[in-house]
């Protein structure tokens, strides 16, 4: 079984600031690795995944991740925020082996201030 | 193209009554998906379709929970005899891959569910 563990549920921020978002795992098998947005109002969207390769994974909108497996983390990061950049992120994890379904983190609240 | 979509958006129901909420996936996309995010939550998953059957199910908190897509597209989640616990929004995923693909799960917007 998996579990995923974002420990800050809230990062406050200022605009044009770095900000890490923290993602850890629990799994007894290999994983693949996933960050979601989710936008007031709106479903959820794929921000990047890491699923083999290159530990630094790029995603969208100037996002990356670095999978680390003797830390077993996945932490999201941004050079410089942007006001738009306000949602909630979700890491979530998936076994290797027979399973097709996604574990998710409870989520962290980013909030960028002007 | 379409995203996937999910009918209604919204949907109060007193306790014991009967609810189904309506998934729309991708054109062409094989598995479907449905999840559940309670308030302060993550998505948690329910049940997992490839094409007709339901490949897992392990997600299904109990038997008052069941849902179908007899066609391989559309699916309907059912809820028998509601409880203020099911409270939620529920969430519709679909994905172009075979079982065990690495193909993106797109999400829906969700039905949020309000049990009285």
């Amino acid at each position: 079984a998996q579990s995923v563990t974002q420990l800050d549920s809230q990062v406050p921020v200022f605009e044009e600031a770095p900000v890490e978002l923290r993602c850890n795992y629990s799994s007894s098998v290999s994983v693949y690795l996933f960050w979601y947005v989710q936008y007031p109002n709106q479903g959820l969207q794929l921000l990047l995944k890491y699923l083999s390769g290159s530990t630094l994974v790029k995603g969208i909108n100037g996002f990356e991740a670095e999978f680390n497996k003797s830390q077993t983390s996945f932490h999201l990061r941004k050079p410089s925020v942007h006001i738009s950049d306000t949602a909630e992120y979700f890491c979530a994890v998936r076994g290797f082996y027979n399973t097709d379904k996604l574990i998710f983190g409870t989520g962290t609240r980013l909030q960028v201030f002007p | 193209g379409a995203g996937v979509s999910q009918t209604p958006s919204n949907k109060v129901t007193e306790k014991g009554k009967y609810v189904e909420l309506r998934c729309d996936p991708i054109s062409g996309h094989t598995a479907l998906y449905w999840y559940r995010q309670s308030l302060g939550q993550g998505p948690e998953f329910l049940i997992y379709f490839q094409g007709t059957g339901a490949a897992d199910d392990s997600g299904l908190p109990n038997d008052r929970f069941f849902a179908v897509r007899p066609e391989g597209s559309v699916s309907t989640l059912k809820i028998q005899r509601t409880e203020r616990g099911d409270s939620a929004v529920y969430l519709c995923a679909s994905s172009s891959g075979g079982r065990g693909s690495t193909d993106t799960q797109y999400f829906g917007p969700g039905t949020r569910l309000t049990v009285l």
